[in-house]
């Protein structure tokens, strides 16, 4: 049974680009909540998204925007990269109503 | 706001030590408690969660505790080995915004030392 996959795993990127990045939920899972992980420090929340829909957001700049798609994978979206968004974001998903979250390998996004 | 605070941020034990990592959280009303396991450059590996409502829980040489009115929970590790070595993350669940959510510390950086 595969977990949460990423994608891609690496990426590098020119400060004003903008990026995509992609995650498929566990088997059965139906919620996909975002994280950023800057180096050295815990993962912040950047939003959840439910039924195609965003539930949730942490506190985050309207450049991070996201979309769950109708087979419950979702994408992360950041406009006009700057430095400061270098860090690891991971997907975690989730069974709706329960607290099991299973979280991806990440995806170590660089920008230059 | 939620804010969760691990102690020590680094810790560095010879082979077979027993050890505890700290965690303390401002906020009671949680759902539950997790910790996580995470691999330079990895993503996150569930080790253990505990509901509000349970004191402990126990996986093979890990034991978690919780004291949700004091806001803390310890992870103890038992005869220590090199696999060991990993940033241990904790988490706490609860309700933000009418949905469920985790907030993360910093973490501990374990290094078990052969």
């Amino acid at each position: 049974d595969a977990g949460v996959t990423q994608s891609p795993t690496h990426l590098i990127k020119t400060r004003g680009q903008q990026v995509t990045l992609r995650c498929s939920p566990k088997s059965g899972h139906d919620t996909v909540s975002w994280y950023q992980q800057a180096l050295g420090q815990g993962p912040q929340f950047i939003f959840q998204y439910y039924e195609e829909e965003e539930r949730q957001r942490g506190n985050f700049p309207d450049r991070f925007s996201g979309h769950q798609f109708p087979n419950y994978s979702s994408e992360l979206n950041v406009n006009a990269l700057l430095l400061g968004d270098s860090a690891l974001y991971l997907c975690a998903s989730s069974e709706q109503g329960s607290y099991g979250y299973t979280f991806g390998s990440g995806t170590r996004l660089t920008v230059v | 706001k939620q804010e969760v605070t691990q102690i020590p941020a680094a810790l560095s034990v010879p082979e077979g030590e027993n050890l505890v990592l700290n965690c303390s959280f401002t906020d009671s009303a949680i759902y539950n408690l997790q910790w996580f396991r995470q691999d330079p450059g990895k993503g996150l590996t569930s080790l253990l969660l505990i509901q509000s409502s349970q004191r402990e829980q126990t996986s093979g040489r890990l034991n978690a505790s919780l004291d949700k009115s004091s806001g803390r929970s310890t992870l103890y590790i038992a005869a220590s080995q090199p696999g060991d070595s990993a940033t241990y993350l904790c988490a706490v669940g609860y309700s933000g915004a009418g949905s469920y959510q985790l907030t993360f510390g910093k973490g501990t950086k374990l290094s078990v030392i052969p």
